[in-house]
């Protein structure tokens, strides 16, 4: 069955400072791979995901993130971190379950706090 | 963008009532919706998935008669939660796949369910 570790359960920037979060997966095959993010009692938010091709994925409010097959890993990054970015961030694989549909395993979720 | 809504956002009910929750994606077709459940500072758990005009699938360890789940339309999938118990408090997530060809699944805000 496919996992995803989450290594680092809380992390504290300072606003400015670059960040990286990481996420490691366990799938036999190419998985779908993306990351969300949530504000404090709130639903998730998509933030990149990559299914195939160029390796290094763009999403929105400025993170990217790289996938490594070797290091079966796919962590996120961003170059400069702003106090709004301070949230819970999920790292998701997507298992194929047929009828053109994904199922999505998630991580435990790294909070981030960010000081002004 | 996609935007799925959930209704209510907070429900507050007395042990051995029924709670239902609506899951409606606004600006797209769903096919399919997923239902998730997280606990405090846990990771979302997938409880079942929804797939319109059809008997929903569960995963092991959750019971389909305590959780009724209905996707009468390609819009709309509601989760009632039945007999509620104080166990059953919990942070409920949906998320629908846009079936015009993005590929992702997108997140309702989530529904706060407080059994007393």
């Amino acid at each position: 069955a496919q996992s995803v570790t989450q290594p680092d359960i809380h992390i504290t920037v300072s606003e400015g400072a670059s960040l990286e979060l990481r996420c490691n997966y366990s799938y036999g095959a190419t998985p779908y791979l993306f990351w969300y993010v949530q504000s404090p009692g709130q639903g998730l938010q998509l933030l990149l995901k990559y299914f195939s091709g160029d390796t290094l994925v763009q999403g929105i409010k400025g993170f990217e993130a790289e996938f490594k097959r070797s290091q079966s890993s796919f962590n996120l990054r961003k170059p400069s971190v702003h106090w709004s970015d301070a949230a819970e961030y999920f790292c998701a694989v997507g298992l194929y379950s047929g009828a053109g549909s994904y199922q999505l395993t998630f991580g435990k979720g790294t909070k981030l706090s960010v000081i002004p | 963008g996609a935007v799925v809504s959930q209704h209510p956002s907070r429900v507050i009910c007395k042990s051995g009532t029924s709670v239902k929750i609506e899951c409606r994606s606004l600006d797209f077709q769903a096919t399919t919706m997923f239902w998730y459940r997280q606990f405090p500072k846990q990771s979302l758990m997938l409880m079942a998935t929804s797939n319109e005009g059809s008997k929903a699938t569960y995963e092991q360890g959750v019971e389909k008669d305590k959780f009724l789940i209905n996707h009468a339309s390609l819009t709309l999938s509601t989760l009632t939660v039945t007999s509620a118990h104080p166990e059953d408090s919990s942070f409920y997530i949906c998320s629908a796949r846009d079936r015009g060809g993005a590929d992702t699944q997108y997140f309702g805000p989530g529904t706060r369910l407080t059994v007393l």
